[in-house]
């Protein structure tokens, strides 16, 4: 596709309930990545993919947080019984190439999770 | 640690102004230093910097990195009402060794009034 594509774009749900927020990739994109923004923040890392590998969960917060990316393209982050603090614009990027050699990240419009 | 400091946190200008926006980070382990514009969708990619003393231009922004320092400042001239926006800066590469890791500022958030 031309760009980074996120659904859904809006996703509100009841503390307690699980979600799925997807990710479908510039074709040809080695890496993605997925990044949290809280509200007047800047994005915050939580985990990278190089092809179907997932390489680096760091950042994802605690084990509710699950990413998966199957063949080396789409990604879906699950979230398990959610909290308001999960609350934030979880933000998707991918790029090129792998590793030290990787260069500028592309994102998507984000899905803004909303947890009442 | 691989914090990133950007400032100021909002700056409001009318059309026709010049600004600067400034980024400082650590140096563990840096690789790059990136510009983002945000506005209220997807991060835009502006500028990578990876040398010292060189300027990045692009119509009316420009940026340039000093390593010795450990600053970038993005600068617009002319400014006009779409230049509102959020601007991130970002570091490549983090203490913890991974090279592709994006660690970002807070964000400048821009507000250019007619």
């Amino acid at each position: 596709g031309a760009g980074v594509s996120q659904s859904p774009r809006y996703k509100v749900a009841k503390r307690g309930q699980d979600v799925a927020l997807r990710c479908d990739p510039i074709s040809g994109h080695v890496s993605l990545f997925w990044y949290q923004q809280a509200l007047g923040q800047g994005p915050e890392f939580l985990t990278y993919f190089q092809n179907e590998a997932q390489l680096d969960k760091s950042g994802l917060p605690s084990d509710r947080f699950f990413a998966e990316r199957p063949e080396g393209s789409v990604s879906t982050l699950k979230i398990q019984r959610t909290q308001q603090e999960d609350s934030a614009v979880y933000l998707c990027a991918s790029s090129t190439a792998g590793g030290p050699s990787s260069n500028e990240q592309f994102f998507g419009p984000g899905t803004r999770l909303t947890v009442l | 640690e691989d914090k990133v400091v950007q400032s100021p946190l909002s700056l409001v200008v009318h059309e026709g102004d010049t600004v600067t926006l400034n980024c400082s980070y650590e140096v563990t382990n840096f690789r790059s230093l990136l510009w983002y514009k945000q506005e209220k969708k997807a991060p835009t990619f502006l500028f990578m910097l990876t040398s010292s003393g060189i300027e990045k231009k692009s119509g009316r922004l420009s940026s340039i990195l000093d390593k010795k320092e450990l600053f970038s400042i993005l600068n617009i001239t002319a400014t006009q009402t779409g230049d509102s926006a959020v601007y991130l800066c970002a570091r490549k590469g983090s203490s913890g060794g991974s090279n592709y890791k994006l660690t970002f500022g807070k964000g400048t958030l821009l507000t250019v009034n007619p």
